[in-house]
């Protein structure tokens, strides 16, 4: 099973729009709606911030959404600001019934 | 409140095993699978496998089957996971994370357990 594929980097300035894709396959993000999204700052640990594609957990800003379209989806985070610097991770549960995550991608405020 | 904690860092040779624990606290311990993961120095996140304490079974990544086991104490509210033939490639931090309310996805994690394999 790959790794899904996101870009490596993604940057921002303040109350900017950016948008962070993750490209699979039609055995894991085309198959099922249930890709989720991870915030990892340095040197913690991953918190939730999407899951089945678009629905957002209690206590997540609605700055953050996401999407799908065939075998990839995207998380977008509106006005961006500081306190979203992190690396972003895509998570999907696949037809071996395994998971998979993203290739990771930073964001940075410019 | 819910708390996973791992045991701590492990330097081994190549060749060698390594056993993580991680103990589940503030829920009930055979309610929500607990899944493996690891990430290597600057590297993402890897799924490694999942474990289901009610029952035992398990799902391992295709990387990890033959090398992998997970196994649990239910009487401490524990899961382990021993991983086998050790090479400098499993230099990582492993963490295990909680499956909970929300299905396929991932809600409480361990603080990680770093493993370095080294001659």
């Amino acid at each position: 099973q790959s790794a899904l594929t996101q870009p490596a980097s993604v940057s921002g300035s303040p109350g900017q729009s950016i948008t962070i894709s993750c490209t699979g396959t039609s055995s894991d993000v085309g198959n099922y709606n249930l890709v989720s999204w991870y915030q990892q700052p340095p040197g913690k640990a991953p918190r939730l911030m999407i899951y089945e594609v678009s629905k957002r957990p209690s206590g997540v800003s609605n700055r953050f959404s996401g999407s799908k379209s065939g075998n990839t989806a995207s998380l977008t985070i509106s006005g961006l600001q500081a306190e979203d610097e992190a690396d972003y991770y895509c998570y999907s549960y696949t037809t071996s019934n395994t998971y998979v995550f993203g290739t990771g991608t930073e964001v940075t405020v410019l | 409140q819910v708390q996973l904690v791992q045991s701590g860092a492990e330097v081994k040779r190549p060749g060698a095993s390594v056993k993580i624990s991680c103990k589940a606290s503030g829920y009930t311990f055979t309610t929500y699978h607990i899944h493996w993961v690891r990430q290597a120095p600057g590297q993402s996140l890897e799924w490694m496998g999942i474990f289901s304490p009610s029952d035992g079974a398990t799902s391992f990544a295709q990387n990890f089957r033959g090398r992998v086991a997970m196994t649990r104490d239910t009487s401490t509210s524990t899961v382990y996971m021993e991983l086998n033939s050790l090479t400098s490639e499993d230099t990582a931090v492993y963490l295990c994370a909680r499956e909970g309310p929300i299905t396929y996805t991932l809600d409480y994690w361990g603080q990680g357990t770093l493993v370095s394999v080294s001659s």
